[in-house]
């Protein structure tokens, strides 16, 4: 079956490290997304690519990163400049259309120890 | 630019009890809603959403939402809550064409009690 996969599930980091989450799709679909959530703020944009070899921030950028070399994979790294990581993280998918909407995976959640 | 209005973070309802959960949205052309679905500590899924066409829309679990522009709003209602209906509910907005990110409401989470 097509679908998102978003690995690890839960994550715990030390301060000061840097971590990578993991975000793979088959659904060959051009746009990804990931976003932030936590409780009661819903999901905020941090970084989206529309297409390979390119990408956009979003509205929470600073202290992430991420990079599009292939269609399938978007992984999103929070580094240690990122001042408050610990949070539920969205990847997403949308196959180029309005009327779609986004397919989501999973989400990873990040702790930091 | 597009954003939405989810009135009420949490809503509580008793089981077999009608269920609202209000969404209001601007846009400055017209738009593509969407409701999605939250359980804890999973991904969004996609519960129904408004393209064009007819303007009240049927989505899974029972769940509808009527687009009414005039009052620029897209509540959900489902007529009998379930348990299994207790979860986080996200409405969103895209203003279509080439156009297709979606801008999220905040979220409100449904409790149902027995």
């Amino acid at each position: 079956d097509g679908g998102i996969t978003q690995s690890p599930k839960y994550l715990f980091r030390k301060e000061g490290q840097n971590v990578t989450l993991s975000c793979e799709q088959n659904l060959n679909h051009d746009a990804m997304y990931w976003y932030r959530q936590d409780p009661g703020q819903g999901l905020r944009l941090i970084y989206y690519s529309q297409i390979v070899n390119d990408f956009q921030k979003g509205d929470i950028a600073e202290g992430y990163s991420v990079s599009r070399e292939k269609k399938e994979s978007f992984p999103l790294t929070v580094t240690s400049a990122q001042k408050n990581p610990t949070a539920f993280y969205l990847c997403a998918t949308n196959q180029g259309t309005a009327n779609y909407g986004y397919t989501f995976g999973s989400g990873t959640r990040l702790t930091v120890v | 630019a597009q954003s939405v209005t989810q009135l009420g973070s949490h809503v509580s309802v008793s089981e077999g009890a009608l269920v609202l959960l209000r969404c209001n949205y601007s846009s400055s052309v017209p738009p593509y809603l969407f409701w999605y679905v939250q359980y804890p500590n999973q991904g969004l899924q996609l519960l129904l959403k408004y393209t064009t066409g007819a303007t009240l829309v049927k989505g899974i679990n029972g769940f509808e939402a009527e687009f009414k522009k005039s009052e620029t709003s897209f509540h959900l209602t489902k007529p009998s809550a379930h348990m299994s209906d207790a979860a986080e509910y996200f409405c969103a907005v895209t203003p279509g064409g080439s156009n297709y990110k979606l801008t999220f409401g905040k979220g409100t989470l449904l409790t149902v009690n027995p």
